[in-house]
Parts: structure tokens; C-alpha cells; sequence
């Protein structure tokens, strides 16, 4: 069984200041992680994923996460946020060994950008 | 990335009817996937649909409350039986891309049940 944990569920930042959305996951095998973004009234957008190899991704629209093994945490970063970031943000992890595809997210961080 | 539509966008339906959602997919795609969020939920997994078989459900949701059909690699419909106020909920399909590890989701269907 997994299970992902967003530790905030608002976070609110202002203009051109950096961010950091944490995620963290509990899993029983090796897993893949992902970062979905959902503007309001939307379906959801992928930011960025990590399957393998560097533990730093980098995704679109400026956005990165790092994966950590020893912390099991995957958060998100942006050195400067524009109030177009302000959406709601998962966090999704899929099951890497059995072949289950489907995903399993987070309850979500909103996060508000304010001028 | 796949382009995915879904049909209806949003609906307003009494309780105790039933309401079918499309997905379409530009592009043929072995598994597609149902999901639901509730208000101000996160996206809770319904069910695995693969073309020629039966759906797989998650615990907590079976086929004669949320029947689905998957009629060929491009198509699928989910159905929500004898509504109440609990189902109103945005139900979103998505499926696996090329990437096998990616999944695209649709717009979403905007449920409300009176």
C-alpha cells in the first residue's frame, strides 16, 4: 500500500518570493514520483515526474523537486513565484515493481500568490 | 501528450437518476483511468479501465454503482447509478502516455446531485 502526505494544505507567498510545496510518501516497494498542477476550474497538469537516475528534476514553468530516499520526501521548489503559480498543487507517487499504473496523490497544497 | 475531452463538462442531475460521463482520447492508449474529487478533496482512484476486459475497481467503489465501458483504444464511459447528494463530486478519466509512467487527465465532469 502507498500513501502520500502533503504536510500544507495552504500556502500562501508573496510576488517573486521562493516556495517550497513538501511531499512526503510511505510505500512498501520502489515507487515513481510526480507533481500535478490544478488551476482553478481545470483538469490536472503535470509539472514534473521522477522515474530515475538524477535526484534533482526540473519541470515546467520554472519548477524543480528532489527526490530523497533516506527522507522519502519529493518537494517542490520555485526560486520566485508569479501569481499565475497560484492553483492547487499534488503530489502523486505510482507503483514502480508490481506494474500497477494508476496513481495515488496527495491531498493537495493551494497555494496563493499574493502582488 | 494525449488530448483528452470529456463529455459533460459539467451537470446539474436530481437524485436517484443516473448520469453518463465520455471520455475521448486523441489517440489510442492501452489503459485508461477513472478518478474522483470530491470538494476540496484530492483525487480518489475509481477504477482501471482496459480495453477488452472487465474494469478493475478500487476498494470502495463497485460496477453497479459506477458501470464502465471501454469499447475500443481511444473511448471509454463511466456511469454514475441512482445518484445522491454524495456523488456530486468532479470525475476526471485520464490515461497512460507513450511514457507508460505518465498519465494525462481530461478537463473533467463537474457533478451535482440535488
Amino acid at each position: 500500500a502507498q500513501s502520500v502526505t502533503q504536510l500544507d494544505s495552504q500556502v500562501p507567498v508573496f510576488e517573486e518570493a521562493p516556495v517550497e510545496l513538501r511531499c512526503n510518501y510511505s510505500s512498501s516497494v520502489s515507487v515513481y514520483l510526480f507533481w500535478y498542477v490544478q488551476y482553478p476550474n481545470q483538469g490536472l497538469q503535470l509539472l514534473l515526474k521522477y522515474l530515475s537516475g538524477s535526484t534533482l528534476v526540473k519541470g515546467i514553468n520554472g519548477f524543480e523537486a528532489e527526490f530523497n530516499k533516506s527522507q522519502t520526501s519529493f518537494h517542490l521548489r520555485k526560486p520566485s513565484v508569479h501569481i499565475s503559480d497560484t492553483a492547487e498543487y499534488f503530489c502523486a507517487v505510482s507503483d514502480r515493481v508490481t506494474g500497477r499504473r494508476a496513481l495515488t496523490f496527495g491531498s493537495g497544497t493551494r497555494l496563493q500568490v499574493q502582488p | 501528450s494525449a488530448v483528452i475531452s470529456q463529455k459533460p463538462s459539467r451537470d446539474i442531475c436530481q437524485r436517484g437518476t443516473s448520469l453518463t460521463i465520455q471520455c475521448q482520447v486523441d489517440s489510442q492508449v492501452t489503459m485508461m483511468f477513472w478518478y474522483r474529487q470530491q470538494p476540496g478533496q484530492s483525487l480518489t482512484l475509481i477504477a482501471t479501465a482496459n480495453q477488452g476486459s472487465e474494469a478493475t475497481y478500487e476498494s470502495g467503489f463497485v460496477i453497479d454503482k459506477f458501470p464502465i465501458s471501454r469499447p475500443n483504444l481511444t473511448f471509454s464511459t463511466l456511469t454514475v447509478s441512482n445518484m445522491s447528494p454524495e456523488d456530486s463530486s468532479i470525475y476526471l478519466c485520464s490515461v497512460q502516455g507513450v511514457s507508460y509512467n505518465e498519465q494525462f487527465f481530461g478537463p473533467g465532469t463537474r457533478l451535482t446531485v440535488l
